[in-house]
């Protein structure tokens, strides 16, 4: 069964510590996994994809990683800010133009 | 540059009443597009999704149905809503020459009592 685990569920930080948000899943055999932002009560906004042939993939302070083999993928937060705050997803994809395998969020908050 | 809309953002309807939620894009030609459920403290649910005009599939049997008459409008529908069927209901598409990378409205927040 195709699974994917989000841990911390939370996490709380001050500003601008640097954070790991990390993600696992069960299958490594998947076409790209994203990373996605949920403020509260709004829409998802995709973060970063990464390809399953990428090792890792940047957008300003965000680095997310990959690694199929061990089934895992990490976002890096650099600098965190309050704004950051708010819950973070992963979700894998197996099937070109399938769905989303998507894990639980870890709830970010960053304190001023 | 691309859109997606969704409406109503909130919609309150009583037990037994029916449903229809519309999603439309903008921008882009022939998209895949998704129906999600995010349910509280349970994630994302895809119920249902399709890769061209009237081609829907279905992930879990329940009282919900989809239809795309259009190529870039994708409705949800249901006859008789239940009190399970409250949610927050996200609609997303995506193509093939984006690597498949998925884009998600704002979606609607259903309430039913």
């Amino acid at each position: 069964k195709q699974e994917v685990t989000q841990i911390p569920a939370a996490l709380s930080v001050p500003e601008g510590e640097n954070l790991v948000l990390n993600c696992s899943f069960t299958d490594s055999a998947i076409y790209n996994l994203q990373w996605f932002r949920q403020d509260p009560g709004k829409g998802l906004t995709s973060l970063l994809l990464i390809q399953s042939s990428q090792r890792e993939q940047t957008s300003g302070r965000l680095n997310a990683s990959l690694d199929k083999s061990s089934g895992r993928s990490t976002l890096y937060i650099a600098a965190s800010q309050p704004g950051d705050s708010a819950t973070y997803l992963c979700a894998a994809l197996y099937n070109q133009g399938g769905k989303l395998i998507f894990g639980q969020g870890t709830e970010l908050s960053v304190k001023p | 540059s691309q859109t997606i809309h969704q409406w109503p953002a909130t919609l309150v309807q009583p037990v037994g009443s029916p449903l229809s939620l519309e999603c439309t894009v903008e921008g882009t030609s022939n998209p895949n597009l998704y129906w999600y459920r995010q349910a509280a403290g349970r994630g994302l649910q895809l119920l249902f999704y399709s890769v061209g005009i009237g081609q829907i599939s279905s992930e879990v049997p329940q009282n919900l149905s989809a239809s795309r008459p259009q190529d870039r409008q994708f409705i949800l529908s249901s006859k008789k809503l239940l009190l399970s069927d409250s949610g927050f209901y996200l609609c997303a598409w995506s193509v093939g020459s984006g690597f498949y990378e998925q884009y998600f409205g704002p979606g609607t927040r259903l309430t039913v009592t």
